[in-house]
């Protein structure tokens, strides 16, 4: 496709269970960063990755937490034991390379009830 | 470590005037980049404009430039002759290594 796509665009999940969220970056770009955002706040940093390996993955915020792109393209964003306080809109975007805009795709928004 | 500070958590702006939407910033690297994004409320991120911090010039696109004062860390959004599509949450953001993002600023643009 033309632009980051994202799946599911909605989930919603029971408290303690597991989620993974997809991110299918535009095609070619090496740079893929994933952000959590909550109501009425900025983007919150979570993980970056060059190519296939994580470069920076100081924002995931617990063990909870882990991301994959094992072919440097297609990344998962997975979610253990899932709790309230994950609720949140999560992006993705990529970028062609580190120095280049990085454009988002429409975000999965996860519920946890 | 890096920082991004937008000041601004709301503005009212009249239709057609121009608006400048603050942004500072903080790292202690040489090169680094500096961008904007618009989030409407379909909550989308719209890419608006780039600054490489090795750029002499202050970048534009159309109606928005960005007002780059490397010695005092600023990277203000300029937006001329506003319209009424604009109001949006607009996020200030920089890059030396993963890309940060400010608190943003809820413009909005008065018929």
């Amino acid at each position: 496709g033309a632009g980051v796509s994202q799946t599911p665009s909605n989930k919603v999940t029971e408290k303690g269970k597991y989620v993974e969220l997809r991110c299918d970056p535009i095609s070619g770009h090496t740079a893929l960063y994933w952000y959590r955002q909550s109501l009425g706040q900025g983007p919150e940093f979570l993980i970056y990755f060059q190519g296939t390996g994580a470069a920076d993955d100081s924002g995931l915020p617990n063990d909870r937490f882990f991301a994959v792109r094992p072919e440097g393209s297609v990344s998962t964003l997975k979610i253990q034991r899932t709790e309230r306080g994950d609720s949140a809109v999560y992006l993705c975007a990529s970028s062609l390379q580190p120095n280049t805009e990085a454009f988002f795709g429409q975000g999965t928004r996860l519920t946890v009830v | 470590a890096q920082k991004i500070t937008q000041t601004q958590p709301g503005m009212f702006v009249q239709e057609k005037e121009a608006v400048t939407l603050d942004c500072t910033y903080d790292t202690s690297d040489q090169s680094y980049g500096l961008f904007w994004y618009k989030q409407p409320s379909s909550g989308e991120m719209i890419f608006l404009i780039y600054q490489g911090s090795y750029d002499e010039q202050n970048a534009t696109e159309g109606r928005y430039s960005l007002n780059f004062q490397k010695a005092r860390k600023s990277a203000n959004l300029v937006i001329s002759a506003s319209q009424l599509g604009d109001s949006a949450m607009y996020f200030c953001a920089m890059r030396d290594d993963k890309i940060i993002f400010g608190k943003g600023t809820r413009l909005h643009i008065l018929p």
